[in-house]
């Protein structure tokens, strides 16, 4: 079974400074996706980045980046020149290519951006 | 297009009641999902519907049930409800073959005293 794990459940930042989320993720899988989510206080699940497990190259949405590393089976989101409407709840997820497309989400981390 | 609705957004259900939650997606999508968020534990699966017609378990399935009315809409019933079934519901929805993104509604929170 696919497991996601959040070490660190809560962050704080500065505005305009750059913040890294960790993940890891255990599976034996080999053609999979993953994925950073956002929950802001209006509880909206909000997608921000995705990463295929079959590309090497990070994938990047503006000020989100991805450090993939897929032998370390880690996924770190970093956010550039953090802005207050970054605070939320930031879930990493696993999806399995070949099964039921069913995502596997870790239990989330709080990101305080403050001014 | 309003993507993923989900009815009512708050309900408080007394011990042994029952209810279903509703869901509807309407971006024609092929799978759709029901979750349950609970603090510290992230979301967790607890049915799904790959395509009309169809309905598997997720990881907590006990003490629900789910019906796949049609391609767009996805509702989830609670029998006999519990203390335990305390928390916010999210329905999702996703394009089979697609980029895998999973759209999810705006969440229901539900009480059970």
């Amino acid at each position: 079974a696919q497991t996601v794990t959040q070490s660190q459940p809560e962050m704080s930042v500065q505005e305009a400074e750059t913040v890294t989320l960790s993940c890891t993720y255990d599976t034996s899988e080999s053609n999979y996706y993953l994925f950073w989510y956002k929950q802001p206080p209006s509880r909206q699940m909000i997608l921000v980045i995705r990463q295929e497990a079959y590309k090497q190259q990070n994938a990047t949405e503006n000020r989100f980046s991805v450090n993939f590393q897929k032998a370390a089976k880690s996924f770190s989101l970093k956010i550039s020149d953090s802005q207050l409407g970054d605070t939320a709840m930031y879930f990493c997820a696993f999806m399995w290519r070949g099964g039921s497309e069913k995502l596997v989400f870790g239990k989330g981390m709080k990101l305080t951006v403050n001014p | 297009n309003a993507g993923v609705t989900q009815t009512p957004k708050f309900q408080v259900l007394k011990t042994g009641q029952s209810m279903t939650l509703q869901c509807a997606q309407d971006m024609n999508h092929n799978s759709m999902y029901w979750y349950r968020q609970d603090p510290g534990m992230g979301l967790r699966l607890i049915y799904y519907s790959a395509s009309e017609g169809t309905t598997d378990k997720g990881e907590v399935p006990n003490g629900y049930n789910v019906s796949r009315l049609n391609k767009r809409e996805f509702s989830l019933r609670l029998e006999s409800a519990a203390p335990s079934q305390t928390s916010v519901y999210f329905c999702a929805s996703r394009l089979a073959g697609s980029t895998y993104e999973q759209y999810f509604g705006p969440g229901t929170r539900l009480t059970v005293t």
